[in-house]
Formats: C-alpha cells, structure tokens, sequence
C-alpha cells in the first residue's frame, strides 16, 4: 500500500522569506501523480500543486513550486516571498495514475505559520 | 459559479440516530468521494463513485453508506452504526475521462462539521 509521510507537524516562516516543507512517499508503481493541498482556517481544501512522475521538470506555480525526486521518493514544496495568507495546514498528497484508480492518500499535513 | 456545495455546513447528531450529508456538484464531473478528516490526521476515504449508480468503499466505510442516482449528487449517511462519527467531513469531485489538464485532480468543497449530542 501507498504512504505519505510529511514528518514536519509544524513550521514557521518570517514573511517575505523562503520556506520548503517536506514530503516522501512509498510506491512500487512508475507512474503517478503527486499534489500539494493548502487548507486554511476555513477548512477548504485548495489544490497548490501538482507533479506528473513522468515529467523530470519540477512543477510550477507562482510562488509555489517543487523539488520532485523520483529516485528518492521525495516532493518537497518550496514557498518563496511568504505572505501572511500562506498560513495554513499544507497536504501533501499521491495518487496512482492507472486505470481504473481513484484514490488520494494522504499524508498528516504540516501546519505552516507566517510571521510578520 | 461552477463547484461543490456541502450542506449543511455543522451537523449535530443523536444517539441511534443516521444523518445525511449532502454534495452536490455542477462542475460535469465524473467522479465523487467523500473524505473524514480528524484533528492531526490527513483525510482517509470513506467512499468513492466513478459513474452513477456504481460506487467502492474506501478504507473506512463501516458505518457510511452512500448512494450515486445523479451524476450531480453524491450523499453521505452517517448510520447508527458508526460509532465515532464526530469529524470533519469533505467531499470532492474529479473529471476522470480524458479532458488534459484537469484530469486526475481532486477539487473539494467547505466540508461538514458533524459532532455528536
């Protein structure tokens, strides 16, 4: 079975700084999908990211982008220029892209405060 | 506007008693899940539909059942027999048929916040 494991709880980041959160995963499979959620204090689920295992180059968005180690099994999130709206519990996220699969497994996110 | 509408947003339940929790989706989306988040945990699946009137457990479907009659519409009841059924509780909608880049990518709703009385 597939696991996500993010083995930071909790981090901090001064605003307008860089801050990268941490995430390895276990899987027998080569192709896959792997995501950042952001949840904020509203609880929505807010998709940040999203990286195909058959793409070698990092995904980007913004301010937003990943350190994607196939080999390693590891997709770390880096934030550059944090803003206060950042804080938020962040979820990093695996899903096998063969037929007939559906399910997202999670890890146990890390809680991402912003200091001003 | 186009998304996923969760209903109520708090939910209190009795002893002995199911309740429903209500998705309702008008993104065209194929596939359905719903997901119970506890305090320090990520989400766990409960169950999931990829067409009408079909629909899998997850890893945690006792005391859950769901029903798939409208492509639109994907409830959740919480029967009597789940024990601990106090969580949050997200639902989220996929387009699984070959559509580029939005393929594959979950999106979700407000979520359900069900405690018990």
């Amino acid at each position: 079975a597939q696991t996500v494991t993010q083995s930071q709880p909790e981090m901090s980041v001064q605003e307008a700084e860089t801050v990268t959160l941490s995430c390895t995963y276990d899987t027998s499979e080569s192709d896959y999908y792997l995501f950042w959620y952001k949840q904020p204090p509203s609880r929505q689920m807010i998709l940040v990211i999203r990286q195909e295992a058959y793409k070698q180059q990092n995904a980007t968005e913004n301010r937003f982008s990943v350190n994607f180690q196939k080999a390693a099994k590891s997709f770390s999130l880096k934030i550059s220029d944090s803003q206060l709206g950042d804080a938020a519990m962040y979820f990093c996220a695996y899903r096998y892209s063969g037929a007939g699969s559906y399910q997202l497994t999670f890890g146990k996110g890390t809680k991402l405060s912003v200091i001003p | 506007d186009g998304g996923i509408t969760q209903s109520p947003k708090y939910l209190f339940r009795k002893e002995g008693q199911n309740v429903t929790l209500s998705c309702e989706q008008n993104l065209n989306h194929d596939a359905m899940y719903w997901y119970r988040q506890d305090p320090g945990q990520g989400l766990r699946l409960i169950y999931y539909s990829q067409i009408v009137n079909d629909f899998q457990k997850g890893d945690i479907a006792e005391g859950y059942s769901v029903s798939r009659e409208k492509k639109e519409s994907f409830p959740l009841t919480v029967t009597s027999a789940q024990k601990n059924p106090t969580a949050f509780y997200l639902c989220a909608s996929s387009i699984e048929r070959k559509s580029g880049g939005a393929k594959n990518i979950q999106y979700f709703g407000a979520g359900t916040r069900l405690s018990v009385l």
